[in-house]
């Protein structure tokens, strides 16, 4: 895990308020991904972004959830209008290049503990 | 969709025993996979890969072997630590459906008896 560093690790918000959870890669690690983890569940894939471009997204609701990567800073992942449901962990992952075509192996952070009440 | 599952959601060993995670996993044309390890409140761990083209590899204590004809993969753990306690995630890759990120398994947690 050493090198992604997610933040903020714990997060409380109040429903209808909004969440931005933020992700630093791993040095000279240009592709990111986020998951999503909730309790007793493996992790689901929501979106894999590379610097300034959204690869692929389809695993992100339709609505209220958006990231982004820029060019400078960390990645961001934005939940708008928070509901109960999104209560879970968020996990950020890296890699160097493209995971699934040459099989490079993806390195999570931490993660972020998001709490709706 | 295709999907990856495990065996046994929990497993118990004695200290110092040898464990044996097992997965499923549906997609035949996945051609790489991931053995995580995720403590409580931390991040998956990566613990050994495999690519398809393989049917064993050894790291250090474990060894994950892989079955493409009932496409079954399995992680042992050899001599068992209480460090060893954790949940553990089997994953697949399929390179051919782009690279929309890993496909996990629901997890199995090994739990180290003293």
């Amino acid at each position: 895990n050493a090198g992604v560093m997610q933040n903020p690790r714990h997060l409380v918000r109040r429903r209808g308020q909004e969440a931005r959870l933020r992700c630093s890669p791993m040095k000279g690690h240009s592709h990111v991904y986020w998951y999503r983890q909730l309790p007793e569940e493996g992790l689901k894939f929501m979106v894999y972004l590379q610097k300034e471009n959204i690869i692929d997204e389809s695993g992100m609701p339709k609505e209220r959830f958006s990231a982004e990567f820029p060019k400078e800073g960390p990645s961001i992942l934005r939940i708008q209008q928070v509901v109960r449901g999104d209560s879970a962990a968020y996990f950020c992952a890296s890699s160097p290049r493209e995971s699934g075509i040459s099989g490079n192996t993806i390195y999570f952070g931490e993660g972020s503990w998001l709490t709706v009440v | 969709g295709e999907s990856v599952g495990l065996h046994l959601p929990t497993l118990s060993v004695q200290e110092g025993d040898n464990s044996i995670i097992n997965c499923a996993y549906s997609n035949s044309a996945s051609d790489y996979f991931i053995w995580y390890k995720q403590e409580s409140g931390k991040g998956p761990q990566f613990i050994i890969d495999i690519r398809s083209n393989m049917d064993k590899r050894q790291g250090q204590r474990v060894t994950v072997l892989l079955n493409k004809t009932v496409k079954h993969l399995s992680l042992q753990i050899a001599a068992t630590q209480p460090g060893d306690s954790a949940v553990y995630f089997c994953a697949e890759r399929y390179s051919g459906g782009g690279a929309d990120g890993l496909t996990f398994g629901k997890g199995t947690h090994l739990i180290i008896q003293p």
